[in-house]
C-alpha cells in the first residue's frame, strides 16, 4: 500500500539548514510528484514545493529562494533543504503524493530554536 | 500565484444542521480544487476531489460544488465527528491551500 514518512531532527538552530527526508512506498517517484507540506503550530497548511515524476521541481514563491528539493529514485526518497532558518520556520513538516494530497506521511515536528 | 481566501475561519453550529464552506480564488481555477478534513494531531483527509467528486470512504453528508472563482464546501447534516479544521486547496496552477475554517459543536 502506499505510504510516505518524514525523517529528520527535531530541532535547528536559527541560520541553519533544515534537511528532511520523505521515503515512500507502494508508488514509483517517476510516475508520481511529491509535495512538501508545512503547518506552524496551530496554523493553516502552506504547500512548499514539488518533485515532478520527470524529476524538475517548483517551489512557492514566497520560499524558493532558501528551498531546494530533490530525489533519490532508487531508493525512493525525497530530500527537503531549507536554508536560512527562522523561528517562524517552526511547523510540522509533511510529504504529499500528487494533485490529490489523498496520501500523506504523519508529519515531523521542526522547532528552530537556539 | 493564485491566492485562496476561505470562509469563515470559524464557524459553530449543532448536529444536524447544514454546513456550508467557502473558498474564493483569485483568478479561474477551471473547477481544480479540493477539500480535505485535519483532526487535531493528524494529518490532512482527502474529502472531495475536483470540486465534487467524493473520495472514495467518506460519507455522502459531504459534497461540494462550485465553478470559475467560487466553491463551497457542504455538510448536510453535521455529526459529532465532524468537528475539525477544514481546507481548501487549488491545484490549476501549482497548489495553494485556504486559510482553514474550524468547525465546531454549538
Amino acid at each position: 500500500q502506499v505510504q510516505l514518512k518524514e525523517s529528520g531532527p527535531g530541532l535547528v538552530k536559527p541560520s541553519e539548514t533544515l534537511s528532511l527526508t520523505c521515503t515512500v512506498s507502494g508508488f514509483s517517484l517517476t510516475s508520481y510528484h511529491v509535495s512538501w507540506v508545512r503547518q506552524p503550530p496551530g496554523k493553516g497548511l502552506e504547500w512548499m514545493g514539488v518533485i515532478w515524476g520527470d524529476g524538475s521541481t517548483a517551489y512557492n514563491s514566497a520560499l524558493k529562494s532558501r528551498l531546494s528539493i530533490s530525489r533519490d529514485t532508487s531508493k525512493s526518497q525525497v530530500f527537503l533543504k531549507m536554508s536560512s532558518l527562522k523561528t517562524e520556520d517552526t511547523a510540522t513538516y509533511y510529504c504529499a503524493r500528487d494533485w490529490t494530497f489523498a496520501y500523506w506521511g504523519q508529519g515531523t515536528l521542526v522547532t528552530v530554536s537556539s | 500565484d493564485i491566492q485562496m481566501t476561505q470562509s469563515p475561519s470559524f464557524l459553530s453550529a449543532s448536529v444536524g444542521d447544514r454546513v456550508t464552506i467557502n473558498c474564493k480564488a483569485s483568478q479561474n481555477i477551471n473547477k481544480y480544487l479540493n477539500w480535505y478534513q485535519q483532526k487535531l494531531g493528524e494529518a490532512p483527509k482527502l474529502l472531495i476531489y475536483n470540486t465534487n467528486n467524493l473520495q472514495t470512504g467518506i460519507p455522502s453528508r459531504f459534497s461540494g460544488s462550485g465553478s470559475g472563482t467560487d466553491y463551497t464546501l457542504t455538510i448536510s447534516s453535521l455529526q459529532p465527528e465532524d468537528v475539525a479544521t477544514y481546507f481548501c486547496l487549488q491545484h490549476s496552477s501549482r497548489y495553494t491551500f485556504g486559510a482553514g475554517t474550524k468547525l465546531e459543536l454549538k
